[in-house]
Order: C-alpha cells, then structure tokens, then sequence
C-alpha cells in the first residue's frame, strides 16, 4: 500500500464545473496536509493546506480533511481551462520526521471549454 | 522576493560521469529540502537540511550522491558516479524556521544515458 494515494485521472470536467480531488494516506498520525499544483516543466505550487478536520476554503478551492476516514479532497469551484494541471496530494510524514513530505503520484486535471 | 532557484533545468550526461546540481532557497529560509521524481513515480523526499547540517538523510538512495550546504546558503546535489537509474527530475524546496510549508524550485531534469 502506497503511503499517500491519488487517482492518476485523467479527470476531466467541462469548464465552469466543480472539480473533485480526492486523495488518501495510510499513516494515522499525519497531522499537515497540503495540495500542490503542478503545470508541466513547473515548479509545485502550493494552493492549500490544512491541519484540522473540516474545510477550509480559498477563492476558489476548499480543502476538506477526514482524519477518521484518512482522507483529504480538494475541490475546485468554477473550474477554468487554466486550472489544468496536476494536483499532487502531500502528508507531512510522522514516521522519520515531521519535515518530510509524502506525495502521492498526483492527479490529472483537464479542463475542457 | 525571489522564489527557489535551481541550476541547471536540464543535463544531459553518460553514465559514469558525474554531475552537480545547485539550489538557491529563498532568502532567509533555513530549511532546505532535496527530493526527486523518477519517470512514473511520486515525489521522493531526499534530504533536509536546517542551516548547514543535514537534519534527515534518511532518502539519500546511496553514497553516490553527496549533499552540501556550506554557509547555510545555497546547496549542492552531486551524483558521482552516475547511473542510468538516476534519471528524474529533482527539486528543491525551502521554508522558514518553525513553518513546515515548502516552497519548490522548477527542478532539474537529470537525463543518464
């Protein structure tokens, strides 16, 4: 089992649509949790992160984190062909260190006029 | 204020030869971190460093590869010699004392032929 799990997509919603992310961890004791976007050749770039359960929105973006369920989403609102790209789900690793983080493979966003 | 910067975005080298990869962390950030994406794969955190002395190295594959970070500046990744499978892209991040949010460089991509 992969430490932090992502659908690889790709998902594609047509614009104006709500975008849905979804991504699990295996390690219970994770306590940060971010979401990165990545356009090809770019560097990640933040655009969430959150520590206690619930949402927590952004513009556009909302964040929601299950600690009980292992889960965190993003969701993008009003989705736009700029937001395509990949959203790489990170957990702040417990075992050896708060430092590191653990990423999923990320998750292939297209959107489509 | 100037993001992660790393040096060079692309090298192209044979294996057997070795090859420095730099990265300027954002001013005043004490963190720095080393991670790598091989073809297909996540995000694998490297190393991290707090100022001059490596914090966790637990991700360094092997002693092929040589962190530094003299002066708490700027850092280097030499991979000596290298081989086919050190093929990726590898990225810097950094961030400040007490906040565990990293910012990311746009990477290095290390072609081994």
């Amino acid at each position: 089992q992969k430490e932090v799990e992502q659908n690889s997509g790709p998902l594609s919603v047509p614009e104006g649509a709500i975008a849905s992310l979804n991504c699990t961890y295996s390690d219970r004791g994770s306590q940060s949790f971010f979401w990165y976007r990545q356009y090809s050749g770019k560097s990640p770039e933040l655009i969430m992160f959150i520590y206690s359960n619930g949402d927590k929105e952004d513009g556009r973006f909302t964040a929601q984190l299950n600690k009980a369920s292992q889960y965190v989403s993003l969701l993008i609102r009003d989705s736009q062909p700029s937001d395509s790209a990949t959203y790489l789900c990170a957990v702040n690793g417990v075992s050896g260190g708060y430092n590191k983080l653990i990423f999923g493979a990320g998750t292939r966003l297209a959107v489509h006029p | 204020e100037a993001g992660v910067t790393q040096f060079p975005s692309h090298s192209v080298i044979e294996k057997g030869q070795t090859v420095t990869l730099r990265c300027d962390p954002i001013s005043g950030h004490d963190n720095l971190y080393w991670y790598r994406r091989v073809m297909g794969k996540e995000i694998k955190f490297l190393l991290h460093f707090v100022k001059e002395s490596k914090q966790d190295e637990s991700g360094m594959p092997n002693n092929r590869f040589l962190a530094e970070r003299t002066g708490g500046t700027y850092s280097t990744l030499k991979v000596q010699p290298a081989e086919l499978e050190d093929s990726g892209v590898y990225f810097c991040a950094s961030s400040p004392v007490g906040k565990n949010i990293q910012y990311f460089g746009a990477g290095t991509r290390l072609s081994v032929l």
